[in-house]
């Protein structure tokens, strides 16, 4: 199947601080990406989707100006955590369609980045 | 809206027990229906499909089928693995260009 990257793994950051999360399609192209977040012991909550060459579209209470997200090319989407708190802190994983091996919506997933907020 | 809905856990089972994890949804027309798998401290990975009423998926021993009637997807296998141990999440995807909704995931830990 297709393979999505994502860099860091993990990152530690102060509080105060930005952090950028990249999500890669490392064998095709993914015009639509997707940012989930998970906290411990729970189910993933869509963040925000992805658009290359257009603006992200914010799922309702994620806050546009705290988690800017860029869809730059075809293959690299990033997730910016602005200005970080511990409360930040979390699992964020994106993923992707493949449209050409894909037609039923499944999602191809990253390995998640593990942020923590000092 | 739609929605998935998925058995409590944590479910612990001894290695070579039956394994069913119940999934229903809720949903208009027909949805995709997925199971993703969750190993600890990683993303999640396609376990099986199905996106059509009876179709049944199967991967790894793992089996569920898309019933329309009872709006359902349970997850079986035979004879689990302590290797088998994760989280399991249902999911459902409306159409082409929906999101996809995720159950609350059951977390299943095989003892030998």
């Amino acid at each position: 199947g297709a393979v999505v990257s994502q860099h860091p793994s993990r990152v530690i950051c102060k509080s105060g601080t930005s952090v950028k999360i990249e999500c890669r399609s490392l064998d095709f192209q993914a015009t639509t990406m997707f940012w989930y977040r998970q906290f411990p012991k729970q189910s993933l909550m869509l963040m925000a989707t992805s658009n290359e060459g257009s603006k992200a579209t914010y799922e309702q209470g994620v806050e546009k100006d705290k988690f800017l997200i860029n869809h730059a090319s075809l293959t690299l989407s990033t997730l910016t955590v602005t200005s970080a708190h511990p409360e930040d802190s979390s699992f964020y994983i994106c993923s992707a369609r493949d449209p050409g091996t894909s037609p039923y919506n499944e999602q191809f997933f990253g390995p998640g980045t593990r942020l923590t907020v000092l | 809206g739609n929605s998935v809905t998925q058995m409590e856990g944590p479910v612990t089972l001894s290695e070579e027990a039956f394994l069913t994890i119940n999934c229903t949804y809720t949903a208009t027309g027909y949805p995709s229906l997925f199971w993703y798998v969750q190993y600890p401290g990683e993303g999640l990975q396609l376990l099986l499909k199905a996106t059509k009423a009876d179709d049944k998926g199967s991967n790894k021993g793992f089996e569920a089928t898309y019933r329309k009637e009872t709006t359902s997807f349970h997850l079986e296998k035979g004879s689990v693995q302590v290797s088998d141990s994760a989280v399991y999440f249902c999911a459902l995807s409306q159409t082409s260009y929906d999101k996809v909704i995720f159950g609350p995931g059951t977390s299943l830990s095989v003892i030998p």
